[in-house]
């Protein structure tokens, strides 16, 4: 079955620091991967995505995400916090042959001044 | 240009009545898709449509139903309200080419929501 987790319901960083929000996902054939961000009562907003090509995707905000196929993980990145980045995180994957997406639970991401 | 419109923001209905939220695009996009985020769950997906005319079920679609008449507007029907259907509801809508879709797919594009309360 096609699944994607993400181990941390919150992460603390402090601002200037780099951050890592971690996403893990198992599907069969090729992953589609997706991060999307939320912030207080919006809707989600796309951040970046990784369908093939280089590793390393880079997205908006600063943000970049690794797809690492043996280790099967999507990890966000970003090399200086920011105070505003402060939200939930979504990991997704695509489902190969469908239309469909299915979510993780989400990270809360905050960063201290 | 709006992007992805929902209302209402806010609603409490009481068990057993019945209620549309409305969802409507303004982008073009062929492909629309409703979800339900519950605390600590990430989102489920209720419903989605491929294009006017065109439904289907995801993983939650009990207790609900979906018309798409037009490309722009994907309204979604709670017909019996019930407690377990208190959530956040979102639609969001994509653009995607050729018969594979996730990998032709562009990102999908959110509304702001509805905050529903049954009680």
């Amino acid at each position: 079955a096609q699944s994607v987790a993400q181990p941390e319901d919150q992460v603390n960083v402090a601002e200037g620091n780099p951050l890592t929000v971690k996403c893990t996902y198992s599907v069969s054939g090729n992953p589609y991967l997706f991060w999307y961000v939320q912030y207080p009562n919006r809707g989600l907003q796309f951040l970046l995505k990784y369908i093939t090509g280089d590793n390393l995707v880079k997205g908006s905000y600063g943000f970049e995400a690794e797809f690492n196929k043996s280790q099967t993980s999507f990890h966000l990145k970003k090399p200086s916090a920011l105070v505003s980045d402060s939200a939930l995180y979504f990991c997704a994957v695509g489902v190969s042959g469908t239309y469909k997406y299915i979510f993780g639970t989400g990270t809360r991401l905050k960063v201290l001044a | 240009n709006a992007g992805v419109t929902q209302t209402p923001k806010f609603r409490i209905l009481k068990i057993g009545q019945s209620m549309t939220l409305q969802c409507t695009q303004d982008m073009n996009h062929n492909y629309m898709y409703w979800y339900r985020q519950d605390p600590g769950m990430g989102l489920k997906l209720i419903y989605y449509s491929v294009g006017a005319g065109i439904t289907d079920k995801g993983e939650v679609p009990n207790g609900y139903n979906v018309s798409r008449s037009t490309t722009e507007d994907f309204p979604l029907r709670l017909e019996l309200a019930a407690p377990s259907q208190t959530s956040v509801y979102f639609c969001a809508s994509s653009y995607t080419l050729g018969w594979e879709p996730v990998l032709s797919s562009y990102e999908q594009y959110f509304g702001p929501g509805t905050r529903l309360t049954v009680t």
